[in-house]
């Protein structure tokens, strides 16, 4: 399974776009990219998942460049309760099982 | 949208007692997976379930947890002789068929062994 690496935490200030970079080394010909969210004392949610180039959706967007060896996950003009863990899974689609410590953004007033 | 439902929200035990957390799955889905959160610590994975057996478990899964679908709704989880370290949030999720299908949580049974 590949390894991914994430940055521990993010400040940003309210309505400033944030792009979370998720570093995937030896990611495999058949890996998604999957991210999800966390809130405290909640289970993770899906946000956006994609396997190359970019991938958008009514929350996110997702970049992958051509190697796919990382991926940027970018939420425009956050806002307070975008204050959350975030998570970047890579494994082939049924087995991505597996989470790693996430990225903490806090998002100041 | 339909979601995944756990019950109880917070269940807590004496140390060497039984305890079977329920999950509901969301109704079309095939896979099924149950997930554990110390405090302040990462999601980590325990157990997938698909076609009524036990796909892929970690090393977390021993003799002393044990899942089952005992009708066509309910997916459970149940640990044996609950340890102090047991203390966690205990998640559920499940996915449809597709190889790019997402995880779907639920929202969780804390669990506090005293």
């Amino acid at each position: 399974l590949a390894k991914t690496t994430q940055p521990i935490s993010m400040d940003s200030y309210e309505g400033q776009e944030v792009n979370i970079t998720c570093s995937h080394n030896n990611i495999a010909t058949n890996d998604y990219i999957t991210w999800y969210q966390q809130f405290p004392s909640q289970g993770p949610r899906f946000i956006i998942q994609g396997y190359k180039t970019k991938v958008t959706n009514e929350v996110a967007s997702l970049f992958i460049p051509a190697d796919r060896k990382s991926s940027t996950l970018s939420l425009p003009r956050v806002s307070l309760s975008d204050t959350a863990v975030y998570y970047c899974l890579v494994g082939p689609g049924a087995n991505n099982l597996f989470f790693g410590t996430g990225t903490r953004l806090t998002v100041i007033p | 949208e339909p979601e995944v439902t756990q019950t109880p929200s917070h269940q807590v035990t004496q140390m060497g007692q039984e305890v079977i957390l329920r999950c509901v799955p969301i109704s079309n889905h095939l896979y099924f997976y149950w997930y554990r959160q110390i405090l302040g610590q990462k999601v980590e994975f325990l157990v997938s379930f698909y076609n009524n057996e036990i796909s892929e478990k970690s090393e977390i899964f021993d003799d002393q947890f044990s899942v089952e679908r005992p009708d066509g709704s309910n997916f459970t989880l149940k640990i044996r002789s609950t340890k102090l370290e047991d203390s966690a949030m205990y998640f559920c999720a499940s996915r449809s068929r597709g190889l790019d299908s997402p995880l779907h949580f639920g929202n969780g049974t804390r669990l506090t062994v005293t």
